[in-house]
């Protein structure tokens, strides 16, 4: 079945360092992948997306490459604020347009 | 703007009194999702909507119902709330045009059961 394995949190970084958040997928056919943020007490918020291989999105210095030979889309961003604390969790979307949301990474980011 | 609004975004029920938590959306979409979420997990599709047909997710409990009176509003229902369901309930929308059908997500009502 489809699946998204996100990397375990907390990650903790210092304002202005690089960060890597890890996410896998499998699945069937060909899915679209999301990353959606969190910030505390608040809904979800799509932070970019890829329809397919090779597409790049990216948003707010945020971005991630849909690497189908690899089955991964890992989250970048080269110099990361406080702000940026959250959780971040992996998604994808079947052909059937269901979503399927990895666990979630939640970002600490120390001034 | 358009957008996904819950109301109320904090509610307290007691064990076992029906509470109903609402949705609506300003952005004419025409799939409605309902999401449950506990601390530090993803969120779990209890059902959605596509227009007025109804689909439910296989291991969604009994206890949860939800209505669709029109396209801006749905409803979620549960019937006999236990200290097991208190977590954040997630609305979401998205329309079925386009390649990718991202899902546009409300607030959240934080559920609490006493």
């Amino acid at each position: 079945g489809n699946s998204v394995t996100q990397m375990e949190g907390p990650v903790t970084l210092s304002e202005e360092a690089f960060l890597t958040i890890n996410c896998t997928y499998t699945a069937t056919g060909y899915p679209s992948l999301f990353w959606y943020v969190q910030y505390p007490g608040e809904g979800l918020q799509l932070l970019l997306k890829a329809t397919k291989a090779d597409d790049k999105g990216s948003n707010k210095g945020f971005e991630a490459t849909y690497r189908k030979e690899t089955t991964s889309f890992h989250l970048e961003k080269g110099s990361v604020q406080v702000s940026d604390s959250a959780v971040y969790f992996c998604a994808l979307m079947d052909n059937f347009n269901k979503f399927y949301f990895g666990s979630g990474t939640k970002l600490n980011v120390k001034p | 703007d358009a957008m996904v609004i819950q109301n109320p975004r904090y509610q307290v029920t007691q064990f076992g009194k029906p509470v109903t938590l609402s949705c609506s959306q300003t952005l004419n979409h025409n799939v409605m999702y309902w999401y449950q979420q506990k601390s530090s997990q993803a969120p779990k599709l209890l059902f959605h909507y596509y227009d007025k047909d109804f689909n439910n997710e296989a291991d969604t409990p009994d206890n949860f119902q939800s209505r669709r009176p029109n396209t801006s509003f749905c409803f979620l229902d549960i019937r006999s709330p236990g200290l097991g369901d208190a977590a954040m309930y997630l609305c979401a929308t998205s329309t079925r045009s386009g390649r990718a059908y991202e899902q546009y997500f409300g607030p959240g009502t934080r559920l609490t059961v006493t």
